[in-house]
């Protein structure tokens, strides 16, 4: 079946540490995007890319990286330099920049 | 820049009713897409449906429908028949050339 998996679902962070959250899709989609939902508001963009070995900063990109050297793949790295972490983060994907998005189940990052 | 409103936080209708959820959005694109996505308590974003700015016709996608008013930038979605199993967030979202952009969300309950 092909889809969208993100892991793992729940993460746990202590302050000052890097975490990486795993973003993989099987749908030969061209373009993957990363975004923010806290708590009783939408979705907000951190990264996205369009093509492999290309990524654009979305609206909160701050404290957040991420590399596409892979279709299939689009890893986001929480640094410690993100000051307020916690939340869920959702991948997504699309056939093409453009197009409507699909999106994975989310990770639950909590930092302790 | 793009804006999308939901002005309706929460709603709560009986199972087998119908209800409308409102959103008014912003754009100087005039190319540009339409979506409701529901999130149910499992927090996967699950398209409902989709609306090209350019199409006159409404979208329909069994008991969802919505009401594109594109001069008045209103984009409604209505539920028939309302089931207990569409209880859940849903958010309406615009896409413009450069990204996705999300409304606020209403929380919709559906009672038995």
């Amino acid at each position: 079946d092909g889809g969208i998996t993100q892991s793992p679902k729940y993460l746990f962070r202590k302050e000052g540490q890097n975490v990486t959250l795993s973003c993989e899709q099987n749908l030969n989609h061209d373009a993957m995007y990363w975004y923010r939902q806290d708590p009783g508001q939408g979705l907000r963009l951190i990264y996205y890319s369009q093509i492999v070995n290309d990524f654009q900063k979305g609206d909160i990109a701050e404290g957040y990286s991420v590399s596409r050297e892979k279709k299939e793949s689009f890893p986001l790295t929480v640094t410690s330099a993100q000051k307020n972490p916690t939340a869920f983060y959702l991948c997504a994907s699309s056939i093409r920049f453009f197009n409507e998005q699909f999106f994975g189940p989310g990770t639950r990052l909590t930092v302790l | 820049a793009q804006t999308v409103t939901q002005s309706q936080p929460e709603m709560s209708v009986q199972e087998a009713e119908t209800v409308t959820l409102s959103c008014t959005y912003d754009t100087s694109e005039s190319n540009y897409y339409l979506f409701w996505y529901k999130q149910p308590p499992s927090r996967q974003m699950i398209l409902v449906i989709r609306q090209e700015a350019y199409k006159q016709q409404n979208a329909t996608e069994n008991r969802f429908s919505v009401n594109f008013q594109k001069a008045a930038k209103s984009f409604s979605l209505k539920i028939s028949d309302s089931q207990l199993g569409d209880t859940a967030m849903y958010f309406c979202a615009s896409q413009g050339a450069q990204k996705l952009v999300f409304g606020q969300g209403t929380r919709l309950t559906i009672n038995p």
